[in-house]
């Protein structure tokens, strides 16, 4: 499969600890995206990079959260003490060259605060 | 704000018959857009995509109609099937995509 693959699918903790998402975009793509997802609600744009610059954080990011992609391929979301209101999908998707492209997006880690 | 917004939350079609999702947008510089389907449990799964510059764009089975004037877009899907039944996403931009809330789609056999 060549698709975006993201990892663990879910993740169930308490309140407080600290949990870290990966991304593995399509090969060839060069910017990764992003994105948290409530039930119910389409997905809402987090962050993004391009290679391994990240170029954009949106206001959701908090100072909780931060994402990674030191080598250009994989990217990594940690959300650091996390609260009830972490709870969502938090999707992750890859596009190609520097224009209007699709993005492809993964399946997705559900995180569950307890 | 949201700048997409689908009319209908959701839809129902008998299978066979063919579905119209409607979306209209608010920001008349918006140059591209994008239809997405999500399924249970899975990620949004790009369906097809439309630059202002074109007014129709046809798939398999789906055809994308962009009115420029009213800031409107449709995805109309031929011969609905079960396997439409999901959620249909239009967003808009290439990066920081802008979703809507969504159309349920329900195909009725």
């Amino acid at each position: 499969d060549t698709g975006v693959s993201q990892n663990p699918r879910h993740k169930i903790t308490k309140r407080g600890q600290n949990v870290t998402f990966r991304c593995d975009p399509i090969s060839e793509h060069n910017r990764l995206y992003w994105y948290r997802q409530t039930l119910g609600q389409g997905p809402e744009f987090l962050t993004y990079f391009q290679n391994e610059a990240q170029l954009e954080k949106s206001r959701l990011l908090s100072d909780r959260f931060s994402a990674e992609r030191p080598k250009g391929s994989f990217s990594t979301l940690e959300i650091q003490r996390t609260e009830q209101g972490d709870s969502a999908m938090y999707l992750c998707a890859s596009s190609f060259g520097t224009g209007d492209q699709p993005q492809h997006f993964g399946d997705g880690t559900r995180l569950s605060i307890l | 704000g949201e700048s997409v917004g689908l009319h209908l939350p959701t839809l129902s079609v008998q299978e066979g018959d063919n579905s119209i999702i409607n979306c209209a947008y608010s920001n008349s510089a918006s140059d591209y857009f994008i239809w997405y389907k999500q399924e249970s449990g899975k990620g949004p799964q790009f369906i097809i995509d439309i630059r202002s510059n074109m007014d129709k764009r046809q798939g398999q089975r789906v055809t994308v109609l962009l009115n420029k004037t009213v800031k409107h877009l449709s995805l109309q899907i031929a011969a609905t099937q079960p396997g439409d039944s999901a959620v249909y996403f239009c967003a808009e931009k290439g990066y920081k995509l802008s979703f809507g809330a969504g159309t349920t789609v329900t195909v009725r056999a």
